[in-house]
């Protein structure tokens, strides 16, 4: 089945530095791509998506490229804010008529990130 | 626009009790999403309702767990006689229109303890 595999946390950064996050999936096909944050005391906010090979989503100063050939969608960010403080989940939404249900999405365990002023 | 709203947000149980968790989604968002965050894990798809419907129940266990969206009120996700393995975050999402035309919006989540 899909899967998704994305950097163990936490992960402590201090003001200004850059930010990766790793995340690699599992999936029959090409399904879309998503990271989505959630901050302390909120829900899970949609970050960015890409829905097709070497889409690049970009939101709030992070990015992320959908790698086909590396089955990967690595979240980066090239200068971190004490805001930008969250846990971080990677997901994969299955292909339409790729023999999955396209609402059952698959998410990493989620990198609690902290970032020090 | 309020977002989607979960409460409790916080349940503690002792093993043998009933558990309920409710989801208002947001406003004009007929199609409701539950999925559970077990320690150490991802969030995973529980079960996909639309108003008085079950859509798709598939990642729910099959026993003691139940969930509704009635016409009027918030959806409810019920687990009966629940055990320490229940112990873990449930997420609710909704969106307006069937999931295959846009993003799942997603409360705060319910933690829900089992002593």
């Amino acid at each position: 089945g899909d899967s998704v595999t994305q950097m163990e946390g936490p992960v402590t950064l201090s003001e200004e530095a850059f930010l990766t996050i790793n995340c690699t999936y599992t999936a029959t096909g090409y399904p879309s791509l998503f990271w989505y944050v959630q901050y302390p005391g909120e829900g899970l906010q949609l970050l960015l998506k890409a829905t097709k090979a070497d889409d690049k989503g970009s939101n709030k100063g992070f990015e992320a490229t959908y790698r086909k050939e590396t089955t990967s969608f690595h979240l980066e960010k090239g200068s971190v804010q004490v805001s930008d403080s969250a846990v971080y989940f990677c997901a994969l939404r299955p292909l339409q008529n790729s023999g999955g249900s396209n609402y059952k999405l698959t998410f990493g365990k989620g990198t609690l990130l902290t970032v020090n002023p | 626009n309020a977002g989607v709203m979960q409460n409790p947000r916080h349940l503690v149980r002792r093993r043998g009790q009933e558990a309920r968790l409710r989801c208002s989604p947001m406003k004009g968002h007929s199609h409701v999403y539950w999925y559970r965050q077990l320690p150490e894990e991802g969030l995973k798809f529980m079960v996909y309702l639309q108003k008085e419907n079950i859509i798709d129940e598939s990642g729910m266990p099959k026993e003691r767990f139940s969930a509704e969206f009635p016409k009027e009120g918030p959806s409810i996700l019920r687990i009966q006689q629940v055990v320490r393995g229940d112990s873990a975050a449930y997420f609710c999402a909704s969106s307006p229109t069937g999931p295959n035309t846009g993003e799942l919006f997603f409360g705060e989540g319910s933690r829900l303890t089992v002593l």
